[in-house]
């Protein structure tokens, strides 16, 4: 079956822009959670969702936001960009909440702010 | 404040020898334990894991202990291979909560021929 599919897989926007980012998980699996990695940082959890509702959110800024959709595809948006949002975006899929159940993660978005 | 800390950020091993990767956790919660692999331009896959029923699990060439009374585990990779080298991430949570799952900073593995 096919894997997490992120998209775009590279971005490159300016400062004060906004971005949005999409992640379509495996085909059956109802949640979807979204890391920034950064080098020395590790995978910073971001958000996740379920059944279209937000079940757990990480620390960062008002400035990022998600959403699921019926179809449990999940978007992620970034406003008002700055430049220490530059790194790896990934979008991780669980068959339940991924507390229960391993997750599979995407290849990534590779968001560059100039 | 880190709850999984991987000390090390970069482990380098010869190859046929045991590769050792250690992870420390803060939080008394975290009841289940997995390690994941990261080889660059290509997102995490999992690779084993551990509940805290359980001392040692093994998978092949991989092993990984955990020690609850000092918050520790580590993963054993014997023999270590060149294609084992990645960036290792730990990762813990709480098992059967809503609970997110937190991942320590990785630890690069570079096994040289």
């Amino acid at each position: 079956k096919a894997g997490v599919t992120q998209t775009p897989r590279y971005l490159i926007k300016t400062r004060g822009q906004q971005v949005t980012l999409s992640c379509s998980p495996i085909s059956g699996h109802r949640s979807v959670s979204w890391y920034q990695q950064t080098p020395g940082q590790g995978l910073q959890f971001l958000f996740e969702y379920f059944s279209e509702t937000q079940r757990n959110k990480g620390n960062f800024p008002g400035r990022f936001s998600g959403r699921q959709f019926s179809n449990s595809r999940s978007e992620m948006n970034v406003s008002t960009l700055e430049l220490g949002d530059s790194a790896l975006y990934l979008c991780a899929s669980s068959l339940t909440w991924q507390a229960n159940t391993e997750a599979f993660f995407g290849q990534g978005t590779r968001l560059t702010v100039v | 404040d880190q709850q999984v800390k991987q000390n090390s950020p970069s482990l380098s091993v010869q190859e046929g020898r045991i590769s050792i990767l250690n992870c420390d956790y803060t939080n008394s919660m975290f009841d289940y334990f997995l390690w994941y692999k990261k080889y660059p331009a290509e997102g995490p896959t999992f690779l084993i894991s551990i509940s805290s029923i359980k001392d040692k699990n093994e998978d092949g060439r991989f092993t990984v202990f955990l020690n609850k009374s000092a918050k520790h585990l580590s993963l054993h990779i014997v023999p270590s291979q060149p294609g084992d080298s990645a960036v290792y991430f730990c990762a813990a949570r709480a098992k059967n909560s809503y609970d997110k799952v937190i991942f320590g900073p990785g630890t690069s593995l570079s096994v040289i021929p």
